[in-house]
């Protein structure tokens, strides 16, 4: 099984600032995927950004970029130049790279960001 | 096509009535994933397809609930007996899973469900 936490509840970040939001994972797969998704108030939610885990290279989309650390079983989310359309709640997720489970998201408590102007 | 589609996007009932929702997935995509999400929480998984069979149900769900997807289309899910606990967000996602890996989900905007 796979559980994934947020210890930040909440975050705040003037706009055109850079934040960085937390998560940390356990699993017993050598192979697994992670996720970051944006829950924007009252609208659907969207993928940000996806990491391999068998990939040393950080992901990177745009301002949105990861710091995955496999040994310390961390993913953190950097966003840099932080938008007012960036206030959101995010959602970090792991599913396992195969077996049955393969494509079953377990999804974080999730962090509220709100960018201030 | 247009994205994955929710129907209804809120549904007030009263306790002890069922109640059904659909959800229609991107057409290319080969699973369908029902999750439901209480207000400040993370979406909880309840069930996914593969094509139309239904390949994993969480322990958590009641007999009341119940979920199809006939021929592999768009699904149904089902809440008999509705109880006040029952009141939630449910998500419908699709994605597209192969050999070559998992590329996430695409979400629908949920039915907002509230049992009264």
């Amino acid at each position: 099984a796979q559980t994934v936490t947020q210890s930040q509840p909440e975050m705040s970040v003037q706009e055109a600032e850079t934040v960085t939001l937390s998560c940390t994972y356990d699993t017993s797969e050598s192979n697994y995927y992670l996720f970051w998704y944006k829950q924007p108030p009252s609208r659907q939610m969207i993928l940000v950004i996806r990491q391999e885990a068998y990939k040393q290279q950080n992901a990177t989309e745009n301002r949105f970029s990861v710091n995955f650390q496999k040994a310390a079983k961390s993913f953190s989310l950097k966003i840099s130049d932080s938008q007012l359309g960036d206030t959101a709640m995010y959602f970090c997720a792991s599913t396992p790279g195969g077996g049955t489970s393969y494509g079953k998201l377990t999804f974080g408590q999730g962090t509220i960001l709100t960018v201030h102007p | 096509d247009t994205g994955v589609s929710q129907d209804p996007r809120h549904k007030i009932t009263k306790r002890g009535q069922n109640v059904t929702f659909r959800c229609d997935p991107i057409s290319e995509h080969n699973r369908l994933y029902w999750y439901r999400q209480t207000l400040g929480q993370g979406p909880e998984f309840l069930t996914y397809f593969q094509n139309e069979a239904q390949l994993e149900k969480s322990r958590l769900l009641s007999d009341r609930f119940s979920a199809e997807r006939p021929k592999g289309s768009f699904s149904t899910l089902e809440i008999q007996r509705t109880e006040q606990g029952d009141s939630a967000m449910y998500l419908c996602a699709s994605s597209l899973v192969s050999g070559q890996g998992d590329y996430g989900y695409t979400f629908g905007s949920g039915t907002r469900l509230t049992v009264v």
